[in-house]
């Protein structure tokens, strides 16, 4: 049970693109297509905003995307915005009832 | 609207046991699976447990199985974890989540309780 690794920050300007990694082994993402992306505000209940590698919860905005290839996930931020500068984590599904979450990643908007 | 509250977080001795609560409203509790996760501070998330929705099925992460348990109380819409045994490295955020039913992920959290363990 190995966390998931990501950078630990990311920048960019506004109206800008990022993509935050995060990778894991063939026993969790290479093997389930059960990856989930969570926004964190300290102090804050984290919040789901893709699940399942590339779908949106309800009321979540399009300008986060998913995706994933062999062991490494991604999230893509389009259009950066001001209120994006947060923490994200990804999880995935490890078999047996099992998750793994990864180590985080600060977002800053410069 | 759903709401997830955990309480209970405290300050506690190497060796000592605490048992945290999340009280759970706005949805029917009992129709859902329902996680633990930490944060230790600095650090990123880290699955706890999970637990079925009569409790009769849980599931521990190595870290904490033989010293953590995970429980409900479906009269009364709370979850429970009694941690014993407790180490330093015990110390963190402790948040309830809500698991989707037959899916993969949390799609509601609370917003943590503080656990800390110091001599």
């Amino acid at each position: 049970q190995s966390a998931l690794t990501q950078p630990a920050s990311v920048s960019g300007s506004p109206g800008q693109s990022i993509t935050i990694s995060c990778t894991g082994s063939s026993s969790d993402i290479g093997a389930y297509d059960h990856v989930s992306w969570y926004q964190h505000f300290p102090g804050k209940a984290p919040k789901l905003i893709i699940y399942d590698v590339n779908y949106w919860p309800s009321g979540i905005s399009n300008h986060f995307s998913g995706s994933k290839s062999g062991n490494t996930a991604s999230l893509t931020i389009s259009g950066l915005r001001a209120e994006d500068e947060a923490d994200y984590y990804c999880s995935s599904y490890a078999g047996s009832d099992t998750y793994v979450f990864g180590t985080g990643t600060k977002v800053t908007v410069l | 609207e759903v709401q997830l509250v955990e309480s209970g977080g405290a300050v506690v001795q190497p060796g000592g046991s605490l048992r945290i609560s999340c009280a759970a409203s706005g949805f029917s509790f009992d129709d859902y699976m329902m996680h633990w996760v930490r944060q230790r501070p600095g650090k990123g998330l880290e699955w706890v447990s999970l637990i079925n929705w009569d409790g009769g099925y849980k599931v521990y992460a190595d870290s904490v199985r033989g010293r953590f348990t995970i429980s409900r109380d479906n009269g009364r819409n709370s979850l429970y974890l009694q941690m014993n045994s407790l180490t330093t490295a015990d110390t963190a955020v402790y948040f309830c989540g809500r698991r989707r039913g037959g899916k993969n992920f949390l799609d509601y959290w609370g917003q943590g309780t503080l656990v800390t363990v110091s001599p």
